[in-house]
Parts: structure tokens; C-alpha cells; sequence
């Protein structure tokens, strides 16, 4: 039951250039979304959201783009730094966010120098 | 900055033994959760709990788990009888979860988690 996919497994970028990380999910209740990084050994740190009344939201580096008609959103991280390097998880929520997160399986990111 | 506070970082246990992991969230925090890993696999929701008593679980949390608000600060996580099948990364997580329409208020955050290792 895979309500939200990461298709990508990894991703390589140099540092400087953008990264781009997709996520789908099929649940049409879902109304809010967000991504979570994390580290080995560490706890998933939230990094950004948004609902599902807005098509866009950023901060800093980080913009996450949602098109509902394709259930389909994306995480844009401008400009990468190795720091970055890390998992990064897509999560949804239905029902304004107090219910369970339903993430995806990760992309692993690695930011080279 | 406040976070969300687990104990112990690694438990190993014996199978049919009992484990009582801990968490403190966040102090102004509402809602609670625990989520558990598998190596490999994806993180996957166990049971919300809000105004001391469980608001969701999955399919997961069977008889064999409960959740428990000892005092104001403390959540725990028991599982009575552990199994080799519940070796994994547990993570505790809290929100405010007041959803204020544009804003964020609704976003959970995890702690660092524990790893239980069934022997």
C-alpha cells in the first residue's frame, strides 16, 4: 500500500546546482505535505510544508512545489551544499496534519564538491 | 530550541521480553506519536495518542503494544512480549497540531529515536 512514492531511491548533484526531489501520492484526502531529512542515526528533521490550499511555499533554499491534478509535488533545493547530503523523506497528512504521516521511502541525496 | 527527548538511544532485549521505551515531547505539544523503521524500510505510523487516550493506531499496534502518559511530560511506548520482528528504529514524535489553515502549526517533530534489538 504505497499511498506516497519516492521513485528515485538517490540522487547526485554538485554542489551549487539545484536539486530536485519528486514525490507522488494517490490519496485525494490527503491535504498537507512535507518533507523531512534525516541523517543516520538521527530522527527525520522537519525541513518544510505545505497545504493543500497553496501550489508553493519556500524557505530559504528550500521551495516545495504541489500540482493537485497530478497529485505530484516536489521538493527544490537552491543552491545544494554537501551539507545537504543526507535522506530526505516525503510525508502526507489528511485532515489538517493531526493525523498519522503517511511518508515514502526516501531518496538519498548526495551533494558532491 | 526545544526537541524531542528519547531514552535509551539502544535497547537489546530478549524475545518474549518486555521493553518500555520513553519519550518527553515537546512541552506545549498536544498530540503524540510513536513511529517505528525497519531497516530499509519506510517509517511507518504506530499510534497517535491526544488528551490521554489513543486517537488512531495501525494495524501494527496490536495487543501487544500500549502507550501510556505517566505524568505531564513523559510518553512510553511498552511492548509486552518482544518479537524478533520488532527490531527497529523507534521514533517518538509530538505537534501542536492546531491547523491554522495557511500556517504551520500542524508539523511533527521526531526525536532521535531509540533502536530495539530482539535477540
Amino acid at each position: 500500500d504505497q499511498q506516497v512514492k519516492q521513485n528515485s531511491p538517490s540522487l547526485s548533484v554538485q554542489e551549487g546546482r539545484i536539486s530536485i526531489l519528486n514525490c507522488d501520492y494517490t490519496n485525494s484526502m490527503f491535504d498537507y505535505f512535507l518533507w523531512y531529512k534525516k541523517y543516520p542515526a538521527e530522527g527525520p528533521t522537519f525541513l518544510i510544508s505545505i497545504s493543500s490550499i497553496k501550489d508553493k511555499n519556500e524557505d530559504g533554499r528550500f521551495t516545495v512545489f504541489l500540482n493537485k491534478s497530478a497529485k505530484h509535488l516536489s521538493l527544490h533545493i537552491v543552491p545544494s551544499q554537501p551539507g545537504d547530503s543526507a535522506v530526505y523523506f516525503c510525508a502526507a497528512s489528511a485532515e489538517g496534519g493531526s493525523e498519522k504521516l503517511v511518508f515514502g521511502k526516501g531518496t538519498k541525496l548526495t551533494v558532491n564538491p | 530550541e526545544p526537541e524531542v527527548t528519547q531514552t535509551p538511544s539502544h535497547q537489546v532485549t530478549q524475545m518474549g521480553q518486555e521493553v518500555i521505551l520513553r519519550c518527553v515531547p515537546i512541552s506545549n505539544h498536544l498530540y503524540f506519536y510513536w513511529y517505528r523503521q525497519i531497516l530499509g524500510q519506510k517509517v511507518e505510523f504506530l499510534v497517535s495518542f491526544y488528551n490521554n487516550e489513543i486517537s488512531e493506531k495501525s494495524e501494527i499496534f496490536d495487543d501487544q503494544f500500549s502507550v501510556e502518559r505517566p505524568d505531564g511530560s513523559n510518553f512510553t511506548l511498552k511492548i509486552r512480549s518482544t518479537k524478533l520482528e520488532d527490531s527497529a528504529m523507534y521514533f517518538c514524535a509530538s505537534s501542536v497540531s492546531e491547523f491554522y489553515g495557511e500556517l504551520a502549526g500542524v508539523e511533527q517533530f521526531f526525536g532521535p529515536g531509540t533502536r530495539l534489538t530482539v535477540l
